[in-house]
């Protein structure tokens, strides 16, 4: 059963502290996305790429955040230095590039900066 | 880019009853009407969707129909049962077509007994 895959799946931090998460999409898969979920603003696109190449990161922060992803086979999302205000559920999804397609996602890391 | 508003934030029906969920978008281009479900601890998982081409579309006791005139569109459960309860989300392409969804902001499910 082909599935996203994220590590940590839960993860408590100090401010200040540099906090990375990784997804592994699904095998075959050349869009990756990273959303991030808050009770205040929902579920927000933050960053995507297709077949590795960054194609929009105009939803997150730039000051700490940065999105890489070194391989097909995996999708890293770091932020430097945390705050409390990044406390959320980190999800990453993948699927086939273009409109229309269906996007699959993992089961998200949950964030909580102190 | 594309507006998602969802209605209502919170439902409550009694098990067997059906639940109606409804969405608006903004963007006339958009084609592809995807609904999620999500469990408490879980990441959002696909349930049903709809593409532009179709007024509705069913799935056992999920159903999805779609307005393109009027920009909305509708889930619909019949005979909920307690596993239904979760927080469901709409979708919308993010921009015309281009890639990544907008989502509407979840609407919680509850099933009373």
């Amino acid at each position: 059963d082909a599935r996203v895959t994220q590590t940590p799946r839960h993860k408590v931090t100090e401010m200040g502290q540099e906090v990375t998460m990784r997804c592994q999409p699904i095998l075959g898969h050349n869009t990756v996305f990273w959303y991030r979920q808050t009770m205040m603003q929902g579920l927000e696109l933050l960053a995507y790429f297709r077949n590795r190449a960054p194609l929009d990161d105009s939803g997150m922060p730039k000051d700490r955040f940065s999105a890489e992803m070194p391989d097909a086979t995996l999708a890293t999302l770091k932020i430097q230095p945390s705050e409390p205000r990044d406390s959320a559920v980190y999800f990453c999804a993948s699927g086939f590039g273009g409109s229309g397609n269906t996007i699959y996602f993992g089961e998200g890391s949950w964030l909580t900066v102190v | 880019g594309e507006n998602v508003e969802q209605h209502p934030s919170t439902l409550s029906v009694q098990e067997g009853d059906s639940a109606v969920i409804k969405c608006t978008y903004s963007d006339s281009a958009s084609n592809y009407f995807p609904w999620y479900k999500q469990e408490l601890g879980k990441g959002p998982q696909l349930i049903i969707d709809i593409r532009s081409n179709v007024g509705e579309k069913k799935d056992q006791r999920i159903a999805v129909t779609l307005n393109k005139t009027a920009k909305h569109f509708s889930l619909h459960i019949t005979e909920t049962q307690p596993e239904d309860s979760a927080v469901y989300f709409c979708a919308a392409p993010t921009r015309g077509g281009a890639d990544g969804l907008t989502f509407g902001k979840g609407t919680h499910l509850i099933i009373q007994p």
